[in-house]
């Protein structure tokens, strides 16, 4: 089945500086990459996603690439600011119905 | 609109003990998963269900046994609770026939004594 690795497992970044957080995955059938963030006791929530047909996609700070040939994709957050402090999630499915298989999470601290 | 909803948000057992996990989308969605967090593990897939009559063992389905009662309902039952069952179970739910978003419910806090 998929395996997806997610690095680093902790980041910290002072604010303003920027933030990559990379996955690589193993099932080259894997069409569907969302990354989720989870604030401290909470419920993981979507901030972004791309399909195996587009390279990059772009909201405001956030962005994602995807290297199929490689089979990774990678987070960059710009501009960082503490309310980004949280843990992210990458995922990876092949399943049109949506089964999602999930990095460890990386940890997050924006400090000021 | 409620979104994914799942009770209780907290329990304690005994090992031994049995519960039912419950959870319910108001979203009209087909999918529904049953996922579990350990610290350093991320999200585990414990059971999923892609449609109403239908459920399929994830990755760590074993312990647990899941119902689908309806499109709304999903249920998550561990019949005789160990230890190693102590985890944060998040219940979440997404449209079939496209990947798309999946929306969490916002988890429940299980400790096995």
């Amino acid at each position: 089945g998929e395996n997806v690795e997610q690095h680093p497992s902790t980041l910290s970044v002072q604010e303003g500086d920027s933030a990559v957080i990379k996955c690589t995955y193993s099932d080259s059938a894997s069409n569907y990459f969302p990354w989720y963030k989870q604030e401290l006791g909470k419920r993981p929530q979507l901030i972004i996603d791309i399909r195996s047909n587009v390279g990059e996609k772009k909201d405001q700070r956030i962005a994602v690439t995807l290297n199929k040939t490689a089979k990774h994709f990678s987070l960059h957050i710009t501009e960082t600011q503490p309310e980004d402090s949280a843990v992210y999630f990458c995922a990876a499915s092949r399943d049109s119905w949506g089964k999602l298989q999930f990095g460890a999470g990386t940890q997050v601290v924006v400090t000021p | 609109n409620a979104g994914v909803t799942q009770t209780p948000k907290f329990q304690v057992l005994k090992t031994g003990q049995s519960m039912t996990l419950q959870c319910a989308q108001d979203m009209n969605h087909n999918s529904m998963y049953w996922y579990r967090q350990d610290p350093g593990m991320g999200l585990r897939l414990i059971y999923y269900s892609a449609s109403e009559g239908t459920t399929d063992k994830g990755e760590v389905p074993n312990g647990y046994n899941v119902s689908r009662l309806n499109k709304r309902e999903f249920s998550l039952r561990l019949e005789s609770a160990a230890p190693s069952q102590t985890s944060v179970y998040f219940c979440a739910s997404s449209e079939a026939g496209v990947n798309t978003e999946a929306f969490f419910g916002q988890g429940t806090r299980l400790t096995v004594v």
